[in-house]
């Protein structure tokens, strides 16, 4: 198994609500990774787990929430969100962290309204 | 930050033709990766060429990586339709973080 599964695809929130995405491998991957990308342009770096732990935060606002629960699980949980956070969200696995080969997951298109 | 800059930004061609994309970055690399971007989808990974290397090589893909003049380029030879989509380059610093080029948009028409 070589995919990293997001759910949902699509999701559509308002300003005041709780979400949740979610992200899965199955690689044995020790990194994964909360990247967000807005249209045509390439994708930021929000968040980094190493061995469950949170290793880089690229100063993300705390309305964005990240979890590590075990190995194989990540999620984001969204509050509070603004019109601007509208984005394409990419969560991605790795060996370990480092400069190494991603496997990405398809993403979830996120629009707050 | 923005490391990596890619050149042309977009890119049109007739299926058949040979495509090439340009990569430069500033620092010191650990390697340099390129990434395949349909359409609002994921990004899948093409190749990865470490800073010893000079080519590599995948199928119809050939990439060059020269450190002295920090940039790479990415060839696809013999293009077809299915390769329309968003290319990005993914210098690998020396601290093992990825940054991510703005891409080139290439599109084949048929």
């Amino acid at each position: 198994d070589t995919e990293v599964t997001q759910t949902p695809k699509h999701l559509v929130m308002g300003m005041t609500n709780k979400k949740s995405l979610k992200c899965e491998q199955h690689m044995g991957h020790r990194a994964m990774y909360w990247y967000k990308q807005k249209a045509k342009k390439p994708p930021e770096l929000m968040f980094v787990y190493s061995y469950e732990k949170l290793s880089i935060n690229e100063s993300v606002p705390s309305r964005f929430s990240p979890e590590c629960p075990n190995s194989s699980l990540l999620n984001l949980h969204l509050h509070a969100l603004q019109p601007e956070d509208s984005a394409l969200y990419l969560c991605a696995s790795s060996l370990g962290q480092g400069s190494e080969k991603l496997f990405f997951g398809s993403g979830t298109q996120l629009s707050v309204l | 930050s923005q490391q990596g800059e890619e050149d042309p930004q977009a890119l049109s061609i007739q299926e058949g033709e040979n495509a090439t994309m340009n990569c430069s970055y500033k620092t010191s690399i650990n390697n340099l990766q390129w990434y395949r971007q349909n359409s609002g989808r994921g990004l899948v990974h093409l190749i990865l060429i470490r800073s010893n290397e000079r080519e590599k090589h995948s199928g119809r893909l050939r990439v060059t990586l020269d450190t002295s003049k920090k940039s790479s380029s990415l060839l696809i030879t013999a293009s077809r339709a299915a390769d329309t989509a968003s290319y990005f380059c993914a210098p690998g610093e020396s601290n093992y973080q990825l940054i991510w080029g703005a891409g080139t948009k290439l599109i084949i028409k048929p």
